[in-house]
């Protein structure tokens, strides 16, 4: 258990509204990443940090912002949602095992943007 | 560049059949590898990794063996229960790409009693 949590856990909001979701972990890891899960698509990359105010984009970028002010905290908006935004978010941190890295993911965050 | 294929599914199988699950991959570098599952309402847990070539994983009974010449990493189960019933993610980790990983597009197993 890599302590993760992700909040909310279910959402429903309307095109146009902004959102916000929540990634926060307990261990100290450096290295967090934002996925989205789609049928068809497996997981795709959206953003990652690797430390605070330390951020790049990943493979699905366009609509979404992070941000991290704190270890423990990695933030994902989606200024203006849209129908294409619903999906299954995943939160992930990377650890080190010495030899590679391994990710560990949080329980994930249903959106339906309507 | 890197990624990953994965067989298409959805796979189902009765208690107690062979399972594989193909999974090759192209990479630059040397990267690791990995099979990820994920039952239904959950995130992805990690089942098992290779790290170097001819590395065998292996996790509650499923093993994987990292071939380099093949560039594959097939996950395997020789009898499978009802409760390995979730969807599967073949994943790799290349060197020099910020810690970022590289996901199929994933398998689901059915097993039915």
């Amino acid at each position: 258990d890599a302590g993760i949590t992700q909040s909310p856990r279910h959402k429903v909001t309307e095109t146009g509204t902004p959102v916000t979701l929540r990634c926060h972990q307990t261990e100290n890891h450096r290295y967090m990443y934002w996925y989205r899960q789609d049928p068809g698509h497996g997981l795709r990359l959206i953003h990652y940090s690797y430390g605070v105010k330390d951020t790049d984009k990943g493979e699905v970028s366009d609509g979404y912002s992070v941000s991290r002010s704190k270890t423990e905290d990695f933030l994902l908006t989606l200024e203006s949602a849209t129908s294409s935004q619903t999906s299954v978010y995943f939160c992930a941190i990377s650890e080190s095992t010495g030899y590679t890295y391994e990710q560990y993911f949080g329980p994930g965050t249903r959106l339906t943007v309507t | 560049g890197n990624s990953v294929t994965q067989m298409e599914g959805p796979v189902t199988l009765s208690e107690e059949a062979f399972l594989t699950i193909n999974c090759t991959y192209t990479a630059t570098g040397y990267p690791s590898l990995f099979w990820y599952v994920q039952y239904p309402g959950e995130g992805l847990q990690l089942l098992l990794k290779a790290t170097k070539a001819d590395d065998k994983g292996s996790n509650k009974g499923f093993e994987a063996t990292y071939r380099k010449e093949t560039t594959s990493f097939h996950l395997e189960k020789g009898s499978v229960q009802v409760s390995d019933s979730a969807v599967y993610f073949c994943a790799l980790s290349a060197p020099n790409t910020g810690n970022q990983f590289y996901f199929g597009t994933g398998t689901s197993l059915t097993v039915i009693p």
